[in-house]
């Protein structure tokens, strides 16, 4: 079935160093790939999607491009900040269309 | 636009006690979902629903019902609250369409506390 596979935790970085959080998936058909964020004590938001091959999403200095020929779709970030801190999970949306998969998350901190 | 909307936030409840989680979405999407996340993991699906009348079960279905009379509403029932049901819940909805979803929306959360 289904499944996204993601980095473990907790990563800590300091202010301005690069991100690189690695998500792989196994899908069949043609999924859509996404980047959730959580901050503390809050719900899910939705950070970046990408819906085919190659496509890249960004959003708040945050990118992961969709490979289809490595089943990946890694985060990064040139440069965190402390506010950058929370808890991202990538995400897949199969191609039946029923269900999301979810990885486990992956906590960042970010210290100035 | 309210989006996806919880109650209650917060609530603690005494092992066989029941209680209903209440969602409701005003953005006409026709899939909603409820998930539960425990301490340092990641999200589990709990039940779905892909329309009014419709729910199927996801992966940790046990000691919870759902139904779904309305596009806007979509209840989560615990009927006997056991410890291992202490969780945050989330409920969230997306727009479904042929060939995959659209981005999926979440509900601030519950906090549910079973002693």
């Amino acid at each position: 079935g289904d499944s996204v596979t993601q980095m473990e935790g907790p990563v800590t970085l300091s202010e301005e160093a690069f991100l690189t959080i690695n998500c792989t998936y196994t899908a069949t058909g043609y999924p859509s790939l996404f980047w959730y964020v959580q901050y503390p004590g809050e719900g899910l938001q939705l950070l970046l999607k990408a819906t085919k091959a190659d496509d890249k999403g960004s959003n708040k200095g945050f990118e992961a491009t969709y490979r289809k020929e490595t089943t990946s779709f890694h985060l990064e970030k040139g440069s965190v900040q402390v506010s950058d801190s929370a808890v991202y999970f990538c995400a897949l949306s199969g191609w039946t269309g029923n269900q999301f998969y979810f990885g486990t998350g992956t906590s960042l901190t970010v210290i100035p | 636009n309210a989006g996806v909307t919880q109650t209650p936030k917060f609530r603690i409840l005494k092992i066989g006690q029941s209680m209903t989680l209440q969602c409701t979405q005003d953005m006409n999407h026709n899939y909603m979902y409820w998930y539960r996340q425990d301490p340092g993991m990641g999200l589990k699906l709990i039940y779905y629903s892909v329309g009014a009348g419709i729910t199927d079960k996801g992966e940790v279905p046990n000691g919870y019902n759902v139904s779904r009379s309305t596009t806007e509403d979509f209840p989560l029932r615990l009927e006997l609250a056991a410890p291992s049901q202490t969780s945050v819940y989330f409920c969230a909805s997306s727009y479904a369409r042929t060939g995959g979803q659209e981005t999926q929306y979440f509900g601030p959360g519950t906090r549910l506390l079973v002693l």
